[in-house]
């Protein structure tokens, strides 16, 4: 059974950069799939951030490219999200998902819990 | 690609039954998930490809539509159905969600 779990500080200071761990268990991503990441600010929707393969192709949304990186390493089966220059609107709760079929462009059917990481100094 | 959601609320009594909207900005073929998301949780995957329920989902989810627009129809609503539900399109980059209805008991 695949289970996903997100890691890293729940506070970070505006203009400094978010990193966040999603650690993969029951799968490896060497596999196959895309693997992703999603946030939710405070009672708000979903927005999609990004898609890894573990080849390390990369799918970002345009408007958060400039500002992310996601990265692979299979070696821990996990995959990392940075987000710079932070600001107080990248307050939200942070998924690390898998992609259903593995298409890249594809729903999301295994999810990590989430990690709320706030912005303020 | 916009995908408005409506309505934004809807009241239903247990048992009843909800039709949730889901209009895309332009036309998303068949290629239109839903998903659940309880109070503090996940949201978890409905229903892929607008009418493909996915594995361990009831059949009282039932999904329809194609092209623009596209309904979401949950039937005996069960306590534990009563949730926000998003759609999210996969036709084109980047990838995108509706705003969500909230189904909340009547």
């Amino acid at each position: 059974q695949v289970q996903l779990q997100e890691s890293g500080p729940g506070l970070v200071n505006p203009s400094e950069t978010l990193s966040l761990n999603c650690s993969v268990s029951g799968y490896f991503i060497r596999s196959a799939y895309y693997w992703g990441w999603i946030r939710q600010p405070p009672g708000g929707g979903l927005e999609w951030i990004g898609n890894i393969f573990h080849s390390g192709t990369t799918y970002y949304n345009p408007s958060l490219k400039s500002r992310v990186t996601i990265s692979v390493d299979t070696s821990k089966n996990q995959f990392s999200l940075k987000l710079s220059s932070v600001t107080a609107a990248d307050t939200a709760v942070y998924y690390c998902a898998r992609d259903f079929r593995g298409f890249g462009n594809d729903a999301f059917s295994v999810w990590g819990p989430g990690t709320i990481v706030i912005v303020s100094s | 690609i916009v995908l408005t959601q409506s309505p934004a609320t809807l009241s239903v009594s247990p048992g009843g039954s909800a039709t949730l909207s889901c209009r895309a900005s332009q036309s998303v073929t068949f290629y239109l998930a839903w998903y659940q998301q309880r109070p503090g949780q996940a949201p978890r995957l409905l229903i892929y490809d607008a009418s493909n329920r996915a594995t361990g989902i009831p059949a009282r989810f039932s999904g329809s539509g194609s092209g623009t627009d596209f309904t979401l129809t949950i039937s005996s609503l069960e306590p534990e159905d009563f949730a926000v539900y998003y759609c999210q399109q996969r036709s084109s980059w980047p990838l995108t969600f509706g705003g969500g209805t909230r189904v909340e008991i009547k």
